[in-house]
């Protein structure tokens, strides 16, 4: 069974761009998280998406959003990009969303702002 | 962010030694998973906790469930070379309503030969 998959893997932006992460879960997880990675604050949860809607959000700016499609795949969309948002983002994901489901990461997006 | 206490943050050990790390919190948690992370990849999953006091192996790792429920443990037999890397627990509690995964700070593993 393919793992998680994330396009692309490496991006470089500038300053006050926007950029768009693509995420593509196992096949049958219906559940996707995304996480923030870096050096200084470890792996951070942005949010969580079951079957096209937001379960769960932690505690980043309205500048990061989401979304789910039908087939389970996953975007995020960071806007006005910032200096401090170069990281590697993650994606997981798990067939539910509840009490004792795994997650499986994806290889990540690695993101340089400039 | 919130992040789980993870000791030691990092460790350098001969090949073939055993190797203990734990995590833990002030918070009860009802699944531990732990991962390891190589440079430039994803983390991988190892080993999924369910109950308190289980203890669950994946060859020479073998990680229990605190009896608290405010801990876990990571412990790798016989290290070889490969071992290398970053290992991380993350422990999920309801928070405001719903289930969320909190992780560790990390241990960096390093091995001599």
């Amino acid at each position: 069974k393919a793992g998680v998959t994330q396009t692309p893997r490496y991006l470089i932006k500038t300053r006050g761009q926007q950029v768009t992460l693509s995420c593509s879960p196992i096949s049958g997880h219906r559940s996707v998280s995304w996480y923030q990675q870096t050096p200084g604050q470890g792996l951070q949860f942005l949010f969580e998406y079951f079957s096209e809607t937001q379960r769960n959000k932690g505690n980043f700016p309205g500048r990061f959003s989401g979304r789910q499609f039908s087939n389970s795949r996953s975007e995020m969309n960071v806007s006005t990009l910032e200096l401090g948002d170069s990281a590697l983002y993650l994606c997981a994901s798990s067939l539910r969303w509840d009490r004792g489901y795994e997650q499986y990461f994806g290889p990540g997006t690695r993101l340089t702002v400039t | 962010g919130q992040q789980l206490n993870q000791s030691p943050q990092s460790m350098f050990i001969q090949e073939g030694e055993d190797v203990s790390m734990n995590c833990t919190s002030s918070s009860i948690f009802n699944t531990w998973l732990w991962y390891k992370q190589e440079p430039g990849e994803g983390p991988v999953l190892l080993i999924a906790l369910y109950k308190a006091g289980e203890l669950t192996s994946n060859g020479r790792l073998t990680a229990q469930f605190g009896i608290t429920r405010k801990d876990s443990f990571l412990n790798i037999s016989a290290s070889i070379p490969s071992d290398v890397g970053i290992y991380f627990c993350a422990g999920q509690k309801v928070t405001s309503g719903t289930y969320k995964y909190i992780f560790g700070t990390g241990t960096r593993l390093k091995v001599l030969a």
